[in-house]
């Protein structure tokens, strides 16, 4: 059964370090997102992507994020300049076109902060 | 803004004990509620319930949503010991990006 990946599964990274977080959505899928899971907390919507721009961001998702699909399969998250609240379960999660919102997710990406 | 309150927070049940678990929602332009199960990391999608169908059985899961009252309930009857998991309640909204609002979710453990 296809599924989403994402590399690495844990990354450490000293504050003010830039992070880029991998994900290879389901291949025929169009429409990509990335949501958050602090620990203890709600999963948080971030941005959602779709035909090569973002379609959607919240307030989370400030100057300091950013989101490409460099080539065919792969997309990525990029944080700037990390913060120690940036700490986090940073999922992937992608659908195909017409599917309502029928979003499969990645394992995710524990992003630890020192 | 959007809202998601999922009931109870934690639940402990025994093994074969029938549970429901709520979900109730205050959202613009509602599209689809979702639940998913969390077990260790990813969240497994389990069912989406819209307009055109607001009730959903696999094997001993099932759900409904009540568009009028604005909430859900997921059930799982004879529960074991693999249903222990952190179940997500979301809801998407129309629009292009449909993004998801989750709910804090319900533990539930099963014990034997």
């Amino acid at each position: 059964e296809p599924e989403v990946t994402q590399t690495p599964s844990h990354q450490v990274t000293q504050m003010g370090q830039e992070v880029i977080l991998r994900c290879v959505p389901i291949s025929n899928h169009l429409y990509f997102y990335w949501y958050r899971q602090i620990l203890g907390q709600k999963v948080e919507f971030l941005v959602s992507f779709y035909n090569n721009e973002i379609s959607e961001k919240s307030e989370i998702f400030d100057d300091q994020f950013s989101v490409e699909r460099p080539d065919g399969s792969n997309f990525t998250l990029k944080i700037r300049s990390t913060k120690l609240e940036d700490s986090a379960m940073y999922f992937c999660a992608s659908r195909e076109m017409g599917a309502y919102n029928e979003q499969f997710f990645g394992p995710g990406t524990r992003l630890t902060v020192l | 803004e959007d809202k998601v309150v999922q009931s109870p927070l934690s639940l402990v049940v025994h093994e074969g004990d029938t549970v429901t678990l709520n979900c109730s929602y205050e959202v613009t332009n509602f599209r689809s509620l979702l639940w998913y199960k969390q077990e260790k990391k990813a969240p497994t999608f389990l069912f989406m319930l819209t307009s055109s169908g607001i009730e959903k059985k696999s094997g001993r899961l099932s759900s409904i949503l009540d568009k009028k009252e604005l909430f859900s309930i997921l059930n799982i009857t004879a529960t074991q010991t693999g249903d222990s998991a952190v179940y997500l309640c979301a809801v998407g909204v129309t629009g292009t990006a449909s993004k998801l609002t989750f709910g804090t979710g319900t533990r539930l453990q099963v014990t034997l």
